[in-house]
């Protein structure tokens, strides 16, 4: 059974604060995303990378880094975390450039 | 040109109904159409897809109807059940460089006993 598991479900951070969200797959998928998912807004891509150390941004990349360094790993980073960043995050991962993606289950952050 | 619009945001249903979403398309390039359901608590999972070559597909209760004309696709579940409560979000594969995924916005649908 194919898994994306994300380290945290929740998570409570301060302003300012350097956050790390972890992703990891079990699947050897080459592809991996980061999105946030906010109501009336729907999915939105944040980052994905398609190999180990390659990384690509999506559509609202600001305030925002990744690292992969091993392939089934992919972590986002907050800088500097501030309050319109409180969302829940979801990680996913693919075995093709646009097919079918694997979603965990989320990682709701609140930063106050 | 990237974009997918939803609608409704949310919708209600009645036990045995038919529930319809509706996504709407710019760019003609897109090559690929998923919808993803997510479950409270749960990341989206693949739901269903179809490709523009092809009208309709069916699985079970769920149907994908496609105009490629008015560049438009919905999803029907018929025989809705409370079981479907959940959120649905259609998709579109995008054209050129990496084909990325573009989200709708997402629709919220409850069916009631």
């Amino acid at each position: 059974d194919v898994k994306v598991t994300q380290s945290s479900r929740y998570l409570v951070k301060r302003t300012g604060e350097k956050v790390f969200l972890e992703c990891v797959q079990d699947m050897d998928h080459e592809n991996m995303f980061w999105y946030r998912q906010d109501p009336g807004l729907g999915l939105r891509l944040i980052y994905f990378s398609y190999d180990v150390k390659m990384k690509e941004k999506g559509d609202i990349p600001e305030g925002y880094s990744v690292s992969r360094e091993k392939k089934e790993r992919f972590s986002l980073i907050l800088e500097s975390a501030s309050t319109n960043q409180t969302s829940m995050y979801l990680c996913a991962s693919s075995y093709q450039a646009g097919g079918e993606q694997f979603f965990g289950p989320g990682t709701r952050l609140t930063v106050l | 040109q990237q974009q997918v619009k939803q609608s409704p945001q949310s919708l209600i249903v009645q036990k045995g109904g038919i529930s319809i979403i509706n996504c709407a398309y710019e760019n003609t390039a897109f090559d690929y159409f998923p919808w993803y359901q997510q479950f409270p608590g749960k990341g989206p999972a693949l739901l269903i897809a179809i490709r523009p070559d092809v009208s309709e597909k069916k699985e079970g209760r769920f149907t994908i109807s496609f105009n490629k004309s008015a560049k438009q696709f919905s999803l029907h579940i018929m025989d809705s059940q409370p079981g479907d409560s959940a959120t649905y979000f259609c998709a579109a594969r995008g054209s050129g460089g990496y084909n990325k995924l573009i989200f709708g916005a997402g629709t919220r649908l409850a069916v009631h006993p």
